[in-house]
């Protein structure tokens, strides 16, 4: 297995373009999370799903944010009508739920610049 | 609101060095802990994770667990200069919680020849 994938690993864009960003987890396993990161700070959780269903989003996440997993492997995130504040790594993390203990694995991210 | 604190640094330590990373977090009931690393630039990389009292050790690393302080560390013996990075701590709920980690701000280590 070659772990977490992510793509793309950079974007930019203009101020109110449409990003759409991928994220392949590790095969066997149910659960994926993005997270964002700025500089300085710890990856701040955004959204989760297990399997196909989406869980739990952050309060954090305004409207303009949407995630799905349609068949509980890849996972897309889309930001509409991007603001400079959105400019972040966007991290994609996977983990398998159905044993004793639970434990996240990163992507390599994403980094999204938004001019 | 749950927190998990740690000093953001810089640590810098000399090569060879044991290098000693800190961090509190408030949830009692917390009890799934992780260390990760992160070079500037890159994603988080898992090093180590503990879930009892007590220590863990993993070639260089030690993680080192006190529930009733609410207090994990992370030890690092012959540090290198490759090991200067962030590291992150992480902390989750038991099974049945949230599922969703918390993590705090990162301690930035520098470990000079």
């Amino acid at each position: 297995d070659t772990g977490v994938s992510q793509n793309p690993r950079h974007k930019i864009t203009k101020r109110g373009q449409n990003v759409t960003f991928r994220c392949d987890p590790i095969s066997e396993h149910n659960r994926l999370y993005w997270y964002r990161q700025t500089l300085g700070q710890g990856p701040e959780f955004l959204t989760y799903f297990q399997n196909e269903a989406q869980l739990e989003k952050s309060r954090l996440l305004s409207d303009r944010f949407s995630a799905e997993r349609p068949k509980g492997s890849f996972s897309t995130l889309e930001i509409q009508r991007t603001e400079q504040g959105d400019s972040a790594m966007y991290l994609c993390a996977s983990s398998d739920s159905t044993g004793i203990q639970e434990t996240q694995y990163f992507g390599p991210g994403t980094r999204l610049l938004v001019l | 609101q749950k927190e998990v604190e740690q000093n953001s640094g810089p640590l810098s330590v000399p090569e060879g060095a044991i290098a000693s990373l800190n961090c509190t977090y408030s949830d009692r009931g917390s009890q799934s802990f992780f260390w990760y690393r992160q070079y500037s630039g890159k994603s988080p990389e898992l090093i180590m994770s503990i879930y009892s009292n007590g220590d863990k050790e993993d070639g260089r690393f030690t993680a080192q667990l006190n529930k009733a302080s609410q207090y994990v560390s992370l030890l690092i013996r012959d540090s290198q200069p490759s090991d200067s990075a962030t590291y992150l701590c992480a902390v989750n709920d038991p099974p049945g919680g949230s599922y969703i980690p918390t993590f705090g701000r990162g301690t930035s280590l520098i470990v000079h020849p």
